[in-house]
């Protein structure tokens, strides 16, 4: 079973820019969740998609924002860039919604702002 | 607010030793925690969950306890090997639709 796809894996941008990353989960898993790694923040939740609806959402600005497709795909999207959003981007997938379940993770978008 | 700290420092471990790593949360009633590992370049994975009303998990070579009246789990590593070297982190999560909230992880040396 493949596991999940992060694309792409590294991104340049400028400040000001947009940026949309994509996530595939492994195939049945129908909650996608999106999270923040940095060196001095560590992992931050960003949000959970389940059914195509935001379950849950993190303490981030509205710059960021995401959604899921019919097939559990997601987004999410990052507005008017920041150097504070350089970071590593995952996204992680689960059968369920809940934190009941073991989250897997892709392997992130590393995304450099300058 | 809600706090979860793992040793920032590196640990450093004999091949052959048991490593234990420590998380101590605060202000936080956990109904769930899980470890999982990381390596450099990489996405976390996941190794153990264990409930509230458990007191130990164990998996192979991995266990995990679950002190919720200290608030602490503690997450061993037995007969550690060189491939165990990764950084490790511990995540908790109350049993409605809350986000995981990650410590920042322990970086695990094991020295052959």
């Amino acid at each position: 079973k493949a596991g999940v796809t992060q694309t792409p894996r590294y991104l340049i941008k400028t400040r000001g820019q947009q940026v949309t990353l994509s996530c595939s989960p492994i195939s049945g898993h129908r909650s996608v969740s999106w999270y923040q790694q940095t060196p001095g923040q560590g992992l931050q939740f960003l949000f959970e998609y389940f059914s195509e609806t935001q379950r849950n959402k993190g303490n981030f600005p509205g710059r960021f924002s995401g959604r899921q497709f019919s097939n559990s795909r997601s987004e999410m999207n990052v507005s008017t860039l920041e150097l504070g959003d350089s970071a590593l981007y995952l996204c992680a997938s689960s059968l369920e919604p809940g934190r009941r379940e073991p989250q897997h993770f892709g392997d992130g978008t590393r995304l450099s702002i300058l | 607010s809600q706090k979860i700290e793992q040793n920032s420092e590196a640990l450093n471990i004999q091949e052959g030793k048991t490593a234990t790593l420590t998380c101590n949360y605060t202000n936080y009633s956990p109904a769930y925690l899980q470890w999982y590992r990381q390596d450099p370049g990489r996405g976390p994975v996941f190794l153990l969950l264990i409930r509230e009303n458990e007191k130990e998990k164990r998996k192979e070579r991995l266990k995990v306890t679950f002190d919720t009246t200290l608030k602490q789990s503690l997450f061993h590593i037995t007969a550690s090997q060189p491939a165990d070297s990764a950084t490790y982190l511990c995540a908790l999560s109350g049993g409605g639709a809350d986000g995981l909230t990650f410590g920042k992880g322990t970086h695990l040396i094991i020295q052959p």
